[in-house]
């Protein structure tokens, strides 16, 4: 089967650097995203990786390893405003999205 | 800024209640898709739309009804609810559903809903 690993709760404090963890087994692989989720509100497009490395968007980045099945998101000088749920997906053979649960992250002064 | 709207935000309904969710998007994409998020659960594609067709039907039980009249607006007609379908339903959109490239989805809020 499919699967999207990453941990359910995080806690950071503000200011702060925070490492969230992906790691996936799927049948192929076309990408890997990353969104981020406030409560009550839409998923948001963080980040796309599709070849090995370290992609940087500001504070936040994302990173890809296609041969260890395994990715992550930092996010540097952490806001209270980055409390939220962050979301890892990746497209498959079949380039369908298979989602985590999502990780949520707590950020505390 | 969200160029996906959907109405209503919330809706309580009985289990013998028809109702509609209805989703618009601003964005000129060609494929939209229905997904529901329960807590603690990744989100769960139900349907997906390409240039007004139907592709994608993950094996959802007939008591949701999808409805695509035009690439920009998308409805999910719901009849004879169960309980253990309330959850968050999120729809969203993309340029043309192929999946080629980034054709990164955009979400709209969602419609909380609870079946009583």
């Amino acid at each position: 089967g499919q699967n999207i690993d990453q941990p359910t709760e995080m806690t950071a404090t503000e200011g702060a650097i925070v490492q969230i963890n992906c790691t996936y087994q799927t049948s192929g692989f076309n990408g890997l995203f990353w969104y981020q989720q406030h409560a009550g509100e839409a998923p948001t497009f963080l980040s796309y990786n599709v070849l090995d490395g370290l992609e940087e968007k500001g504070r936040f980045s994302s990173f890809l390893s296609r041969s260890k099945g395994y990715s992550y998101l930092l996010l540097k000088e952490l806001q209270m405003k980055d409390s939220a749920s962050y979301l890892c997906a990746v497209r498959d053979s079949n380039y369908q999205l298979i989602w985590g649960a999502g990780t949520k992250l707590i950020i505390k002064p | 800024e969200t160029g996906v709207t959907q109405t209503p935000r919330h809706l309580v309904m009985g289990m013998t209640n028809k109702k509609s969710l209805k989703c618009e998007q601003h964005l000129g994409h060609n494929a939209m898709y229905w997904y529901k998020q329960s807590a603690k659960k990744p989100l769960e594609l139900m349907f997906v739309y390409n240039f007004k067709e139907q592709t994608e039907n993950n094996s959802v039980p007939s008591r949701f009804s999808p409805e695509c009249p035009n690439s920009s607006h998308l409805f999910l007609h719901l009849h004879t609810l169960q309980p253990e379908d309330s959850a968050l339903y999120l729809c969203a959109s993309s340029q043309d559903g192929s999946g080629g490239g980034t054709d990164t989805q955009y979400f709209g809020p969602g419609t909380r809903l609870t079946v009583l």
